[in-house]
């Protein structure tokens, strides 16, 4: 119930494209879902944030998109770059703490 | 702009010894956290604490404690060190009034191999 499952492990884009990660949970308790991106010999910085009050919220080339009744939520990157390329790991909060996903490192292609 | 330290990027230990890892905040932040990384697993996390001196235990504390004593600082322990603990080790703090989620500042990391 706790957790958080992240597909895919692994994506490869071509530059231009648009990358998908999904996200789904079992928790209706959690109230809170962000999305943190962590570049090699980094620790992981929040990329974006949603709550379950709304369906979708946009920051530039990123966009969460939030299905409260599938219980799913899921990063859009369009027009991908390859300094976009990454670990993504999506999250949940609940009470006190961040439950994270396994994480997706995405590889994006000249 | 909030940063997070840690006291080492690498560490090297024998099974056995006792490890410290530390973690310093110079954001005022109540809340620190401690997590490990691992392949294929994400994040775990294994303490984290919101006030001086007061610890919960996270996901995976087995074979771990922790300390805080100063607001800004909070160490990681490995009693006796066992080499499943060889792994990434990322601390992070936040700034969480209302208990309503908030953005974790992390650290760099310190890579741990214990042998």
């Amino acid at each position: 119930q706790q957790q958080v499952k992240q597909s895919p492990q692994s994506l490869i884009v071509q530059k231009g494209g648009i990358s998908i990660i999904n996200c789904a949970y079992e928790n209706t308790a959690f109230d809170y879902f962000p999305w943190y991106q962590q570049f090699p010999g980094k620790g992981p910085a929040l990329l974006i944030a949603i709550r379950p009050d709304v369906s979708e919220k946009k920051e530039g080339r990123f966009t969460i998109s939030f299905n409260k009744s599938a219980k799913q939520f899921s990063l859009h990157i369009m027009d991908s770059q390859p300094g976009d390329s990454a670990t993504y790991f999506c999250a949940a909060h609940n009470t006190d703490k961040l439950i994270f996903g396994t994480g997706t490192r995405l590889q994006v292609f000249p | 702009d909030v940063k997070v330290t840690q006291s080492s990027r690498y560490l090297v230990k024998r099974t056995g010894e006792k490890v410290f890892l530390e973690c310093v905040q110079d954001m005022d932040h109540e809340n620190m956290f401690w997590y490990r990384q691992d392949p294929g697993l994400g994040l775990r996390l294994i303490y984290f604490s919101y006030d001086v001196k007061m610890k919960e235990k996270g996901d995976i504390p087995e074979g771990y404690s922790v300390s805080r004593e100063k607001k800004e600082r909070f160490s990681l322990i490995l009693e006796s060190a066992s080499t499943n603990q060889t792994s990434m080790y990322l601390c992070a703090s936040s700034f969480d009034l209302a208990g309503l989620g908030g953005e974790q500042f992390f650290g760099p990391g310190t890579r741990l191999t214990v042998l």
